[in-house]
């Protein structure tokens, strides 16, 4: 079974620019969640959705939204990149009804998406 | 809210120390707690959960965490690291009704040959 797949790996961005991240989850998971990790900050809650519906949503200004398509693949989006901004996205998916796997309580991650903001 | 909080950021150790990384958690109702673990340029996973029951877990690769009530405290343990044992180290606690975690800050593990 192919875990999820985070497109594009490594990108580098200018400040302004705005940048679309892509994330498949395993086969069969509905509910896909986006972290943010930064260096002593650990990971960050962005969002997640379920059945192409936001269930959820992080502290994190209106810059950062997200989609799910009916394929559950999703896509987050930062516009008008700040440099702060530099950072691991990770997306995450679940197999059940909630994002946290309640019998497993298990998120399968990614690889994550580098994002670096000149 | 719940929280946790780690509070060594960066251990360096010798192959076949003994290791034992600090997390503690700010929240008194039922508690879930995690230790999931990031190899240099791999995918987060999942190292141990304590659910409830035996508050001493064990996890993959020999690593063990005990939960005490009293000291709001899941520490992670392993008697003999191995070099291979370097990556980074997130405690983790769900929110209530499990739809996101909350991690700590990572502890960053450098074991050395």
């Amino acid at each position: 079974k192919a875990g999820v797949t985070q497109t594009p790996r490594y990108l580098i961005k200018t400040r302004g620019q705005q940048v679309t991240l892509s994330c498949s989850p395993i086969s069969g998971h509905r509910s896909v969640s986006w972290y943010q990790q930064t260096p002593g900050q650990g990971l960050q809650f962005l969002f997640e959705y379920f059945s192409e519906t936001q269930r959820n949503k992080g502290n994190f200004p209106g810059r950062f939204s997200g989609r799910q398509f009916s394929n559950s693949r999703s896509e987050m989006n930062v516009s008008t990149l700040e440099l702060g901004d530099s950072a691991l996205y990770l997306c995450a998916s679940s197999h059940g009804l909630a994002a946290i796997n309640l019998n497993t309580g298990e998120l399968f991650f990614g690889e994550g998406s580098r994002l670096t903001v000149l | 809210a719940q929280s946790v909080s780690q509070h060594n950021h960066h251990v360096i150790l010798s192959e076949a120390a003994s290791l034992e990384l600090g997390c503690n958690y700010s929240y008194g109702g039922t508690v879930n707690l995690f230790w999931y673990v990031q190899y240099p340029g791999q995918h987060l996973q999942l190292l141990l959960k304590y659910f409830s029951g035996d508050p001493l877990v064990k996890g993959i690769k020999g690593f063990e965490a005990e939960f005490i009530k009293s000291k709001f405290s899941f520490n992670l343990r392993k008697p003999s690291v191995q070099w291979s044992d370097t990556a980074e180290y997130f405690c983790a606690v769900p929110s209530t009704n499990f739809n996101k975690f909350y991690f700590g800050s990572g502890t960053k593990l450098n074991v050395k040959p």
